[in-house]
């Protein structure tokens, strides 16, 4: 079975500033995707950015993007220029590309705090 | 911008009720799911849902959960005796046909059981 690990259960960061938020996953599939959500106050799931494995460039959205080390099963998001609006709950989560209605998985979340 | 509707927002029931949480998902997808987030842990799979049969269910979807798609656009939880450890958020999402596709959540649905 697919595990995913978020090692940091909180991060704090600067407004205007960088952070980096780290996940990784234990698989011996190939073929799979991954991808960051963010979970507001609100508790509603929004889709951050996706990466597929068979892709060798990492992903970016606006001011998100990846590092994806496939070899090292890592996959961190990067959030620059950060905004008081990126304060919540980050999960990352695995999904495997094979069968016909493959769930995700998700790691355990990071509170992200920014601060002014 | 289509989205994925759960009904209603929080729901409080006692103990050994019937609860059912609707959900509508996007119009054109093929693939929906339930998941469940207990209060300050992670969001957990409960099963998932394809060409009207369960493609795959967890350890966690037990003989009291069932799940449903009525009428063709409407997908429900059914949870037959509730008990205190099913409070959660529920959360419904759907996904289109094609494998690259990511999953679209709704807003989640409280449940609290008293």
């Amino acid at each position: 079975a697919q595990t995913v690990t978020q090692s940091q259960p909180e991060m704090s960061v600067q407004e205007a500033e960088t952070v980096t938020l780290s996940c990784t996953y234990d698989t011996s599939e190939s073929d799979y995707y991954l991808f960051w959500y963010k979970q507001p106050p609100s508790r509603q799931m929004i889709l951050v950015i996706r990466q597929e494995a068979y892709k060798q460039q990492n992903a970016t959205e606006n001011r998100f993007s990846v590092n994806f080390q496939k070899a090292a099963k890592s996959f961190s998001l990067k959030i620059s220029d950060s905004q008081l609006g990126d304060a919540a709950m980050y999960f990352c989560a695995y999904r495997s590309g094979t069968g016909t209605a493959s769930k995700l998985t998700f790691g355990t979340g990071t509170r992200l705090q920014v601060t002014l | 911008e289509p989205e994925v509707t759960q009904t209603p927002s929080h729901q409080v029931t006692q103990m050994g009720q019937e609860v059912i949480l609707r959900c509508v998902p996007i119009s054109n997808h093929l693939y929906f799911y339930w998941y469940r987030q207990i209060l300050g842990q992670k969001v957990e799979f409960l099963v998932s849902f394809y060409n009207n049969e369960i493609s795959e269910k967890s350890e966690i979807f037990d003989d009291q959960f069932s799940v449903e798609r009525p009428d063709g656009s409407n997908f429900t939880l059914k949870i037959r005796s509730t008990k205190l450890e099913d409070s959660a958020m529920y959360f419904c999402a759907s996904r289109a046909g094609t494998d690259y596709t990511e999953a679209f959540f709704g807003q989640g649905t409280r449940l609290t059981v008293v």
